[in-house]
């Protein structure tokens, strides 16, 4: 199974700043997928990141405000542009590699 | 809309009995479905899935699920509760045409087993 590791784990960050957030797989994986999980809520798909194409955005995300980057078959970044306390959430990378995995998410608190 | 519904926010269960966490969904064509489990302060970890075949789904700590065509459920389902069973369980869904897509969860059901 895939390990996937992220950073940072948690972060507290004042409105109006952004945030980037990292994403490293132990093995190459052509799909991978942004989360975000709202307190007390499910999992929302943000986008789909596949390398060596552009990121595609589920309806509600923009590239403006969370611009991904995929360089590779095992990494990726999650930047939250200009942020707000709605951007309150954990944010998750997962992969897909026969299952689909997780990892541990970030925590950002927005005040 | 392809949606997955839990239709319990919480469900409560006394150790050594049998639980019971429902899922329903609804997508187009045949899916291939799944739970995962969220312990606190960690990320998700994946329990079992089903694709094909029978509809009893054997998975990870003695967790099993249902699928049920008719009615379009996964149910799962443990024999006998564990206090540390407790935590927030997802229903996933994944239209099996629809290779390149990502999982779709349902709200989540916390589970609480009582000693």
């Amino acid at each position: 199974s895939a390990v996937i590791s992220q950073k940072p784990s948690r972060d507290i960050c004042q409105r109006g700043t952004s945030l980037t957030i990292q994403c490293q797989v132990d093995s190459q994986v052509t799909m991978m997928f942004w989360y975000r999980q709202q307190p007390g809520q499910s999992l929302t798909l943000i986008a789909t990141a596949n390398q060596g194409s552009e990121a595609t955005y589920e309806s509600g995300f923009v590239i403006d405000k969370f611009p991904i980057s995929r360089p590779n078959l095992t990494f990726s970044t999650l930047t939250v542009s200009n942020m707000s306390p709605e951007d309150s959430s954990i944010y998750l990378c997962s992969v897909r590699d026969n299952e689909q995995f997780f990892g541990p998410g970030t925590r950002l608190t927005v005040l | 809309a392809q949606s997955v519904a839990q239709p319990e926010d919480q469900v409560n269960v006394a150790e050594g009995n049998p639980l019971t966490v429902k899922c329903t969904y609804s997508v187009s064509g045949n899916p291939y479905l799944f739970w995962y489990v969220q312990y606190p302060n960690r990320g998700l970890q994946f329990l079992l899935k089903y694709i094909t075949g029978d509809n009893l789904v054997k998975g990870s700590y003695g967790f099993e699920a249902e699928f049920n065509k008719s009615q379009t459920s996964f149910h799962l389902k443990k024999p006998s509760a564990l206090v540390s069973d407790s935590a927030l369980y997802f229903c996933a869904v994944r239209p099996l045409n629809q290779a390149g897509t990502a999982l779709i969860f349902g709200k989540g059901t916390t589970l609480s087993v009582s000693s």
